[in-house]
């Protein structure tokens, strides 16, 4: 069966430190690989996603990156972070194959910038 | 994509039927229409997938009319663990990007 895990499930990172946010599938190959971001009470923000090694495509211009190192592994990472990047990020796959467009999400982890 | 538009939120009391109805007037042809159901702190989970007419499963019930320009989720019996946010998700194969909606809120009072 497919397994998506994610890491630290928690932070604290003062404003202007970097970031990094792991994610890594098992269980699948060549997935789509999606990284999403939510407020307190909100709705979940597409960040970025990626179709295959070194492909990513980002969605909202800000001071995060991705990058897919591997087939299975998926990073978000900040050179420096700022207050608004405090929020819950998820990591999701999707396989694409046939009609299963079914998306499945990581443990989530959580972000405060202070 | 299609964009998706479901009530922002809704209440409910234990034992109810609860019915959320998304509306996707640019449904292309080949989109399935997916619901997901997030609980704080929590990824979306799946709840139910169809195409057209009727699909049930252990879950809930989904309802999609011949025009598929809506769907209905269908949660029989509620308790108070079904208080969640509920998304309706609209695409297809080769979709590569997912974007969720700002989903309804549910709350099930006792």
């Amino acid at each position: 069966s497919q397994t998506i895990h994610q890491w630290p499930a928690t932070l604290v990172q003062p404003v202007g430190s970097p970031l990094s946010l792991e994610c890594t599938v098992e269980g699948t190959s060549n997935p789509n690989l999606y990284w999403y971001r939510q407020a307190a009470g909100r709705g979940l923000q597409l960040l970025f996603y990626s179709v295959g090694i070194g492909q990513i495509s980002s969605e909202v211009p800000q001071n995060l990156s991705a990058s897919r190192p591997q087939d299975r592994q998926f990073i978000l990472s900040s050179k420096k972070l700022l207050l608004s990047d405090s929020g819950f990020y998820l990591c999701a796959w999707r396989r694409d194959r046939g009609f299963e467009n079914t998306i499945y999400f990581g443990e989530g982890s959580w972000l405060t910038v202070v | 994509l299609a964009k998706t538009t479901q009530p922002i939120s809704m209440d409910s009391y234990e034992g109810q039927e609860v019915n959320i109805t998304c509306s996707h007037n640019n449904i292309a042809t080949n989109d399935y229409i997916t619901w997901y159901q997030q609980f704080p702190s929590q990824g979306p989970r799946f709840i139910i997938q169809g195409y057209k007419t009727k699909v049930t499963n252990e879950v809930a019930s989904l309802f999609i009319p011949a025009d598929r320009k809506s769907s209905t989720l269908s949660l029989p019996r509620v308790s108070l663990s079904d208080t969640a946010v509920y998304y309706c998700l609209v695409g297809g194969t080769g979709g590569f990007k997912t974007i969720f909606g700002a989903g309804t809120r549910l709350f099930v009072k006792a």
